[in-house]
């Protein structure tokens, strides 16, 4: 089946650039995303980037896709503390429901 | 973007009874929903896939008879869980795609005592 896979855990200073990085197995994914979650709160879209695709850029957000390695990345220029959170990248091929990463805790210091 | 309500936030109820969970998209029909839950510190794993107008799809290890899914309408699917035990408690969260996109309800955070 589907796998997709984050390391857990990433501290960073406040003012640096945060990459945080997401493997994924299934070579038909259409669709990637990033969402944010907040402690005990749902989850928030982020970005999302379609697989034709090699980088999208919002605002602080720059999302990098390797589809030849399966690999994602979500960088957050100028980390603040306000994004402290989990992040969880996700894939589907659009027909069913997404797939999830086990989410990386982001951690900014003061 | 679209809007995806679920209903209610939090709840605790006793062992043994039964909480239903509402899914609702806002602004936009959906035929498909999908329910997830979320234990503590981890990843959301899908539960089943609702379908209107039929019986919903059950991921391997949920049980049916005991989170009932009705998905009565283009824009309303609920999740029952029924003879709830402590066990239960988690985050169910629900999701709808529209378009590209899949938005997501609230969640709700669910106590079972």
């Amino acid at each position: 089946g589907e796998d997709v896979e984050q390391s857990l855990f990433l501290s960073v200073r406040e003012g640096d650039s945060s990459v945080i990085n997401c493997t994924y197995t299934d070579s038909s994914s259409t669709y990637l995303y990033w969402y944010k979650q907040e402690p005990g709160a749902g989850l928030q879209l982020l970005t999302y980037i379609f697989s034709n695709m090699d980088m999208k850029q919002d605002q602080r957000l720059t999302v990098l896709l390797n589809k030849k390695d399966k690999h994602l990345s979500l960088r957050i220029a100028d980390t603040q503390t306000g994004d402290s959170a989990i992040y969880f990248c996700a894939e589907t091929t659009g027909r069913r429901a997404l797939t999830f990463g086990s989410g990386t805790r982001l951690q900014v210091q003061p | 973007g679209a809007v995806v309500s679920q209903h209610p936030s939090r709840v605790i109820c006793k062992s043994g009874t039964s909480v239903k969970i509402e899914c609702r998209s806002l602004d936009f029909q959906a035929t498909t929903m999908f329910w997830y839950r979320q234990f503590p510190k981890q990843s959301l794993m899908l539960m089943a896939t609702s379908n209107e107008g039929s019986k919903a799809t059950y991921e391997q290890g949920v049980e049916k008879d005991k989170f009932l899914i009705n998905h009565a309408s283009l824009t309303l699917s609920t999740l029952t869980v029924t003879s709830a035990h402590p066990e239960d408690s988690s985050f169910y969260i629900c999701s709808a795609p529209a378009n590209t996109e899949a938005f997501f309800g609230q969640g709700t955070r669910l106590t079972v005592v």
